[in-house]
């Protein structure tokens, strides 16, 4: 199984400023399959990214995602009050079971 | 646009069985397009994929929990199920289910992009 370690836990930051979350897996996720999720609370995931960095329909271009091999990032590079919520990333490479990260909080400073 | 909604007859006690379905709207379920999928995610942790499955019925499960677990589809009423056997409080989360991307994108059992609202199961005696 791979182990996906979402870091940091909790990103405190002001709105306007660039938020970057990292994503780092246990071995090397085939096709860069990894994708990243927002979550407000009491909703579920909505998708933002997949294929490390194809925008899910709908994403505002402020979203971006990167990486390869083991290790990820998700961008925002603009944040808007909307956009404080917390992430998660999973991957969904050809070895199962898919699996998702613990997540980082992203929070008003 | 698809909207899927997970119904089911609320707390769960130990060691009893949790039953689920998933009625999805707006589109077919019986296509070749998509996989169709539950994922639970525990009170204040990551979600955690249980299995999915295909129009003809072909499962894959998670290993964690494959023992416990089936997956079964009713293309006529446009519904998939979810039930989890021996039930205990570590099984407690919010269960969705959801739909998979296009397999065109990539692996079939790809990312999720169309999830339920999902439903709170507890078990509890």
């Amino acid at each position: 199984e791979i182990v996906l370690t979402q870091s940091p836990a909790i990103l405190s930051l002001s709105p306007g400023e660039r938020a970057t979350l990292s994503c780092r897996a246990s071995q090397s996720v085939n096709n860069a399959y990894l994708g990243w999720y927002q979550q407000k609370s009491g909703q579920a995931p909505r998708l933002l990214i997949y294929g490390t960095s194809t925008r899910a329909t709908g994403i505002p271009d402020r979203f971006s995602g990167s990486g390869s091999g083991t290790d990820f990032t998700l961008t925002i590079s603009r944040l808007e009050p909307e956009d404080f919520a917390v992430y998660y990333c999973q991957q969904y490479s050809s070895s199962l079971p898919n699996t998702f990260g613990q997540g980082t909080k992203l929070e008003i400073k | 646009q698809m909207q899927l909604q997970e119904s089911g007859p609320g707390p769960v006690k130990p060691s009893g069985t949790l039953s689920l379905t998933c009625t999805v709207s707006g589109g077919s379920i019986n296509t070749m397009k998509y996989y169709w999928g539950w994922i639970r995610q525990p009170p204040g942790k990551g979600p955690e994929w249980i299995g999915s499955v295909y129009y003809h019925g072909r499962t894959y499960l998670n290993p964690s929990l494959e023992s416990r677990v089936a997956i079964l589809i009713d293309t006529a009423k446009n519904q998939f199920s979810l039930n989890l056997t021996s039930m205990t409080a570590a099984d407690t989360a919010v269960y969705y289910c959801a739909r998979h991307g296009d397999i065109l994108t990539g692996y079939f059992l790809n990312y999720f992009d169309s999830w339920g609202q999902g439903t709170l199961v507890t078990v509890s005696s």
